[in-house]
């Protein structure tokens, strides 16, 4: 899996868009992005992945550049429960059961300020 | 929502003993992992089942064994437990991989913070 590369520590004021960004200039053609995060005393949750084109669920949206060299997370509206550690992962398509595990880099400490 | 439930938050077990953890998850999963987590050294899979009564050792199973006899529920067992085994201990279930629903994401417990004295 490609290596990524994430700011350590941001802040964003609640109520605004919490942009996080992630490189992973050596991405493959057919490897996802993913991101989860984690907060803090609980297990990872998953947030959303994609391959090319810009995703959006219910919780973020996710922008990945043309070249697939790098992506962003936004979070729309920001509250205090949203302060966790985001990590985003590249992976290939799981093809065999050798490649399931997740790896989780160190991640970015977002805290949302009041 | 999907829900992956581990049987206990905390835990203090002696070294030497037997200690069971218990995974349930209700998404009718076939795929379901162990891992731990520890500061500095990220998440590292132990094992993983991806059916009923199968099993695949992961990065770390030393010191450590499975049980999967119902598709719902996921055993890890450390047989003799040492200090070094002292984490937290992560369940996650996803959907299977495959041409149809590949990239299916895992989905997280709670865990289990275990403390071996």
């Amino acid at each position: 899996d490609a290596k990524t590369t994430q700011p350590p520590s941001m802040d964003c004021a609640e109520g605004r868009a919490a942009n996080l960004p992630c490189n992973h200039s050596t991405i493959s053609g057919n490897e996802y992005v993913y991101w989860y995060r984690q907060i803090h005393s609980q297990g990872p949750q998953y947030i959303i992945h994609g391959l090319k084109n810009n995703e959006t669920n219910e919780m973020a949206s996710l922008i990945i550049t043309e070249d697939r060299k790098s992506s962003t997370l936004i979070l729309p509206h920001a509250t205090l429960r949203d302060t966790a550690v985001y990590y985003c992962i590249v992976r290939y398509p799981l093809t065999n059961f050798g490649n399931e595990k997740l790896t989780f880099g160190t991640g970015t400490r977002l805290t949302i300020i009041p | 929502d999907v829900k992956v439930t581990q049987s206990s938050r905390y835990l203090v077990k002696r070294t030497g003993e037997k200690v069971f953890l218990e995974c349930v998850q209700d998404m009718d999963h076939e795929n379901m992992f162990w891992y731990r987590q520890d500061p500095g050294l990220g998440l590292r899979l132990i094992y993983f089942s991806y059916d009923v009564k199968m099993k695949e050792k992961g990065d770390i199973p030393e010191g450590y064994s499975v049980s999967r006899e119902k598709k719902e529920r996921f055993s890890l067992i450390l047989e003799s437990a040492s200090t070094n085994q002292t984490s937290m201990y992560l369940c996650a279930s996803s959907l299977p991989t495959g041409s149809n629903s590949r990239n299916q994401p895992q989905h997280f417990g709670d865990g289990t913070r275990l403390s071996i004295l």
